[in-house]
Protein backbone atom coordinates (compact mmCIF):
# COMPACT_ATOMS: atom_id res chain seq x y z
CA UNK A 1 0.00 0.00 0.00
CA UNK A 2 0.97 3.70 -0.56
CA UNK A 3 1.33 5.98 2.31
CA UNK A 4 2.49 9.43 2.33
CA UNK A 5 3.53 11.00 5.47
CA UNK A 6 3.72 14.68 6.40
CA UNK A 7 5.32 15.25 10.02
CA UNK A 8 5.12 18.88 11.03
CA UNK A 9 1.30 19.78 11.55
CA UNK A 10 2.20 23.42 11.30
CA UNK A 11 5.21 25.98 10.20
CA UNK A 12 6.56 29.56 10.84
CA UNK A 13 8.90 31.42 8.57
CA UNK A 14 9.87 34.91 8.59
CA UNK A 15 8.52 36.74 5.01
CA UNK A 16 11.74 36.76 3.06
CA UNK A 17 13.39 33.66 4.31
CA UNK A 18 13.82 29.85 3.42
CA UNK A 19 11.51 27.34 4.48
CA UNK A 20 11.36 23.19 3.57
CA UNK A 21 8.83 20.98 4.13
CA UNK A 22 8.90 17.67 5.02
CA UNK A 23 7.10 14.68 3.24
CA UNK A 24 8.00 10.68 3.56
CA UNK A 25 6.62 8.40 1.18
CA UNK A 26 6.09 4.56 0.63
CA UNK A 27 5.56 2.38 -1.94
CA UNK A 28 6.12 -0.32 -3.76
CA UNK A 29 6.02 0.53 -7.18
CA UNK A 30 9.35 1.24 -8.83
CA UNK A 31 7.86 4.03 -10.86
CA UNK A 32 6.03 6.77 -9.28
CA UNK A 33 5.48 10.54 -9.61
CA UNK A 34 5.28 12.88 -6.44
CA UNK A 35 3.50 16.30 -6.04
CA UNK A 36 3.24 19.14 -4.14
CA UNK A 37 0.21 20.94 -4.26
CA UNK A 38 -1.31 24.45 -1.87
CA UNK A 39 -4.60 24.85 -0.73
CA UNK A 40 -4.98 28.46 0.63
CA UNK A 41 -7.56 29.53 2.80
CA UNK A 42 -10.17 29.77 0.10
CA UNK A 43 -10.21 25.93 -0.27
CA UNK A 44 -9.05 25.79 -4.29
CA UNK A 45 -5.65 22.83 -4.44
CA UNK A 46 -3.04 24.53 -6.52
CA UNK A 47 -0.59 22.14 -8.38
CA UNK A 48 2.93 23.43 -7.58
CA UNK A 49 5.55 20.95 -8.82
CA UNK A 50 6.33 17.66 -9.93
CA UNK A 51 9.35 15.30 -9.26
CA UNK A 52 9.60 11.38 -11.33
CA UNK A 53 10.98 8.44 -9.40
CA UNK A 54 13.52 8.03 -12.46
CA UNK A 55 14.27 11.81 -12.41
CA UNK A 56 18.03 12.83 -11.90
CA UNK A 57 17.33 16.31 -11.64
CA UNK A 58 15.23 17.81 -8.43
CA UNK A 59 12.64 19.97 -10.20
CA UNK A 60 12.41 23.74 -9.72
CA UNK A 61 9.48 25.83 -10.52
CA UNK A 62 10.47 29.53 -9.80
CA UNK A 63 10.51 29.61 -6.21
CA UNK A 64 9.55 26.26 -5.44
CA UNK A 65 12.25 23.32 -5.31
CA UNK A 66 12.03 19.82 -4.77
CA UNK A 67 14.68 18.18 -2.66
CA UNK A 68 13.97 14.08 -3.99
CA UNK A 69 16.20 11.82 -1.89
CA UNK A 70 14.81 8.49 -3.46
CA UNK A 71 16.85 6.41 -0.89
CA UNK A 72 15.42 8.03 1.73
CA UNK A 73 12.01 8.09 0.03
CA UNK A 74 11.78 11.65 0.82
CA UNK A 75 10.57 14.43 -1.12
CA UNK A 76 10.71 17.73 0.64
CA UNK A 77 9.76 21.03 -0.84
CA UNK A 78 11.79 24.04 -0.55
CA UNK A 79 10.04 27.45 -1.00
CA UNK A 80 12.67 30.48 -0.95
CA UNK A 81 11.74 34.00 -0.10
CA UNK A 82 8.81 33.09 1.68
CA UNK A 83 6.09 35.85 0.40
CA UNK A 84 2.93 36.36 2.73
CA UNK A 85 0.60 35.16 0.16
CA UNK A 86 2.12 31.40 0.73
CA UNK A 87 0.54 31.29 3.84
CA UNK A 88 -1.80 27.88 3.17
CA UNK A 89 -1.84 24.51 3.57
CA UNK A 90 0.53 22.06 1.74
CA UNK A 91 -0.05 19.09 0.59
CA UNK A 92 2.67 16.18 -0.30
CA UNK A 93 1.00 13.87 -2.91
CA UNK A 94 2.10 10.62 -4.81
CA UNK A 95 1.16 8.50 -7.81
CA UNK A 96 1.79 5.13 -8.24
CA UNK A 97 1.38 2.48 -10.72
CA UNK A 98 -2.60 3.08 -10.66
CA UNK A 99 -4.27 6.26 -11.32
CA UNK A 100 -4.70 7.39 -7.96
CA UNK A 101 -3.23 10.46 -6.15
CA UNK A 102 -3.14 9.75 -2.67
CA UNK A 103 -2.39 13.11 -0.47
CA UNK A 104 -0.62 13.59 3.20
CA UNK A 105 -2.47 15.28 5.94
CA UNK A 106 -0.72 18.56 5.24
CA UNK A 107 1.39 21.32 6.92
CA UNK A 108 0.18 24.52 7.52
CA UNK A 109 2.49 27.53 6.59
CA UNK A 110 2.51 30.31 8.36
CA UNK A 111 4.63 33.64 6.62
CA UNK A 112 5.60 36.07 9.78
CA UNK A 113 5.81 39.83 7.89
CA UNK B 1 -9.16 26.97 -20.16
CA UNK B 2 -12.27 28.07 -17.87
CA UNK B 3 -11.18 25.53 -14.83
CA UNK B 4 -13.16 23.04 -13.22
CA UNK B 5 -16.23 23.97 -12.23
CA UNK B 6 -18.34 22.42 -9.18
CA UNK B 7 -21.85 23.39 -8.58
CA UNK B 8 -23.27 24.24 -5.68
CA UNK B 9 -20.23 25.86 -3.65
CA UNK B 10 -22.10 25.20 -0.76
CA UNK B 11 -25.58 22.62 0.28
CA UNK B 12 -27.04 22.53 3.65
CA UNK B 13 -29.32 19.14 4.25
CA UNK B 14 -31.17 17.51 7.10
CA UNK B 15 -30.03 13.80 7.75
CA UNK B 16 -31.49 11.30 5.63
CA UNK B 17 -32.23 13.75 2.37
CA UNK B 18 -30.40 12.40 -0.85
CA UNK B 19 -27.70 15.18 -2.30
CA UNK B 20 -26.91 15.58 -5.90
CA UNK B 21 -23.16 17.62 -6.76
CA UNK B 22 -21.91 18.12 -10.11
CA UNK B 23 -18.37 18.43 -11.36
CA UNK B 24 -17.76 20.05 -14.97
CA UNK B 25 -14.48 19.25 -16.21
CA UNK B 26 -12.08 21.13 -18.24
CA UNK B 27 -12.61 20.34 -21.81
CA UNK B 28 -9.72 18.60 -23.11
CA UNK B 29 -9.19 16.27 -19.64
CA UNK B 30 -10.43 12.49 -20.51
CA UNK B 31 -9.87 11.73 -16.34
CA UNK B 32 -12.11 12.73 -13.55
CA UNK B 33 -11.56 12.00 -9.69
CA UNK B 34 -14.15 12.80 -6.88
CA UNK B 35 -12.01 13.46 -3.61
CA UNK B 36 -13.23 13.91 0.03
CA UNK B 37 -11.95 16.45 2.34
CA UNK B 38 -12.79 16.58 6.03
CA UNK B 39 -11.25 20.00 8.72
CA UNK B 40 -7.34 19.48 8.50
CA UNK B 41 -6.94 16.69 6.50
CA UNK B 42 -5.91 15.77 3.17
CA UNK B 43 -7.91 14.64 0.43
CA UNK B 44 -9.01 10.86 0.16
CA UNK B 45 -9.60 9.32 -3.07
CA UNK B 46 -13.29 8.71 -3.75
CA UNK B 47 -13.86 7.59 -7.22
CA UNK B 48 -12.09 7.83 -10.81
CA UNK B 49 -13.51 8.27 -14.20
CA UNK B 50 -11.53 8.21 -17.85
CA UNK B 51 -14.28 9.24 -20.26
CA UNK B 52 -17.34 7.58 -19.07
CA UNK B 53 -15.88 4.63 -17.21
CA UNK B 54 -15.48 4.47 -13.52
CA UNK B 55 -12.25 2.76 -13.36
CA UNK B 56 -11.64 3.09 -9.50
CA UNK B 57 -14.38 3.33 -6.33
CA UNK B 58 -12.87 3.83 -3.00
CA UNK B 59 -14.15 1.63 0.36
CA UNK B 60 -15.05 4.96 1.20
CA UNK B 61 -17.62 4.33 -1.40
CA UNK B 62 -20.60 3.37 0.29
CA UNK B 63 -23.62 2.16 -1.44
CA UNK B 64 -25.02 5.08 -0.58
CA UNK B 65 -22.87 6.92 -2.87
CA UNK B 66 -22.64 6.71 -6.43
CA UNK B 67 -21.00 9.02 -9.43
CA UNK B 68 -21.54 8.76 -13.26
CA UNK B 69 -20.10 10.21 -15.80
CA UNK B 70 -22.45 10.37 -18.62
CA UNK B 71 -20.83 10.88 -21.98
CA UNK B 72 -17.70 10.95 -20.52
CA UNK B 73 -18.32 15.36 -19.88
CA UNK B 74 -19.54 16.04 -16.55
CA UNK B 75 -19.85 14.42 -12.96
CA UNK B 76 -22.25 13.97 -10.41
CA UNK B 77 -22.01 12.46 -7.14
CA UNK B 78 -24.85 11.55 -5.38
CA UNK B 79 -25.53 10.77 -1.36
CA UNK B 80 -28.57 9.35 -0.48
CA UNK B 81 -29.92 9.23 2.63
CA UNK B 82 -27.07 11.13 3.94
CA UNK B 83 -25.61 11.25 7.81
CA UNK B 84 -23.73 13.31 9.65
CA UNK B 85 -20.63 11.65 8.82
CA UNK B 86 -20.92 12.82 5.22
CA UNK B 87 -20.33 16.32 6.51
CA UNK B 88 -17.09 17.08 4.16
CA UNK B 89 -15.77 19.38 1.33
CA UNK B 90 -16.20 17.25 -1.70
CA UNK B 91 -13.53 17.85 -4.24
CA UNK B 92 -13.74 17.51 -7.98
CA UNK B 93 -10.06 17.43 -9.84
CA UNK B 94 -9.74 16.34 -13.58
CA UNK B 95 -6.45 15.49 -15.40
CA UNK B 96 -4.86 14.74 -18.98
CA UNK B 97 -4.73 11.14 -20.09
CA UNK B 98 -1.18 11.06 -19.07
CA UNK B 99 1.04 9.22 -16.87
CA UNK B 100 1.87 11.55 -13.74
CA UNK B 101 -0.50 14.36 -14.96
CA UNK B 102 -1.15 16.53 -12.23
CA UNK B 103 -4.90 17.37 -10.66
CA UNK B 104 -7.02 20.73 -11.77
CA UNK B 105 -9.29 20.95 -9.01
CA UNK B 106 -12.41 22.86 -8.82
CA UNK B 107 -13.17 25.14 -5.66
CA UNK B 108 -15.40 22.27 -4.07
CA UNK B 109 -18.49 21.98 -2.92
CA UNK B 110 -18.73 21.76 1.17
CA UNK B 111 -22.03 19.71 2.78
CA UNK B 112 -23.21 20.19 5.81
CA UNK B 113 -25.52 17.38 7.18
CA UNK B 114 -28.02 18.44 10.37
Amino acid sequence: AQKITQTQPGMFVQEKEAVTLDCTYDTSDQSYGLFWYKQPSSGEMIFLIYQGSYDEQNATEGRYSLNFQKARKSANLVISASQLGDSAMYFCAMVGGGFKTIFGAGTRLFVKA
Amino acid sequence: DTGVSQDPRHKITKRGQNVTFRCDPISEHNRLYWYRQTLGQGPEFLTYFQNEAQLEKSRLLSDRFSAERPKGSFSTLEIQRTEQGDSAMYLCASSLDRQYSPLHFGNGTRLTVT
